[in-house]
């Protein structure tokens, strides 16, 4: 059974900092791509940041670049989101996802973790 | 940023035709775009139905169609069932990076 499963999400200051972990398992992790992506609850689907197998290439949102990095650890078959300086706005459900492309045609999402930004 | 634009909301009989679209900011799309359309219900994740454009995936229902249509991606579906009313999301890539729609939230009425 394919499984991704996020961690990491607390209620975190603003200007604070929050690594979320993906775990994956049930599929070949070092052959996909992966990406995140965020919802703030009852609104619309952020894409955040795509990674390619070996962690080589990785594209940003404008919303995110210089403050977010996404990484990969395929030994540990494991998705990571370093989030430095936090805003209110980044509150939202995280997602690790893999979806079709770059030769693959698997569709694979997490339940996601929730990220709060407050005071 | 480029900012993709979707219907906010539309409405389908059962059994009928309804055409979601999604527009860029920054000209016509087209296949470098590589279109992928989203269907969320309430309280799942979000799966993938289309993707590049006019690929339809594995689980969904032949009824669901992806093409370009004078300048847009679009998303048919023809003869809509009650399980689809849902929130449809299209994503668009710029070179790598990808952004959202807003999501057209469909009720089959």
């Amino acid at each position: 059974e394919v499984q991704l499963v996020e961690s990491g999400g607390d209620v975190v200051q603003p200007g604070g900092s929050l690594r979320l972990s993906c775990v994956a398992s049930g599929f070949t992790f070092n052959t996909h791509y992966m990406h995140w992506v965020r919802q703030v609850p009852g609104k619309g689907l952020l894409w955040i940041s795509r990674i390619n197998t070996d962690g080589s290439n990785i594209f940003y949102a404008d919303s995110v670049r210089g403050r977010f990095t996404m990484s990969r650890d395929n030994a540990k078959n494991t998705l990571y989101l370093q989030m430095n300086s936090l805003r209110v706005e980044d509150t939202a459900v995280y997602y690790c996802a893999s979806i079709p492309g770059y030769g693959s045609g698997d569709d694979y999402w997490g339940q996601g973790t929730l990220v709060t930004v407050s005071s | 940023q480029a900012v993709v634009t979707q219907e906010p909301s539309l409405t389908v009989s059962p059994g009928g035709t309804v055409t979601l679209t999604c527009d860029s900011s920054t000209g016509p799309v087209t296949s470098d775009h590589y279109c992928f359309w989203f269907q969320q219900k309430p309280g799942q994740v979000p799966r993938t139905l289309i993707y590049d454009t006019n690929n339809k995936h594995s689980w969904a229902p032949a009824r669901f169609s992806g093409s370009l249509l004078g300048g847009k991606a679009a998303l048919t579906l023809s003869g809509a069932q009650p399980e689809d009313e849902a929130d449809y999301y299209c994503m668009l890539s710029y070179s790598g990076v990808r952004v959202f729609g807003g999501g057209t939230k469909l009720t089959v009425l």
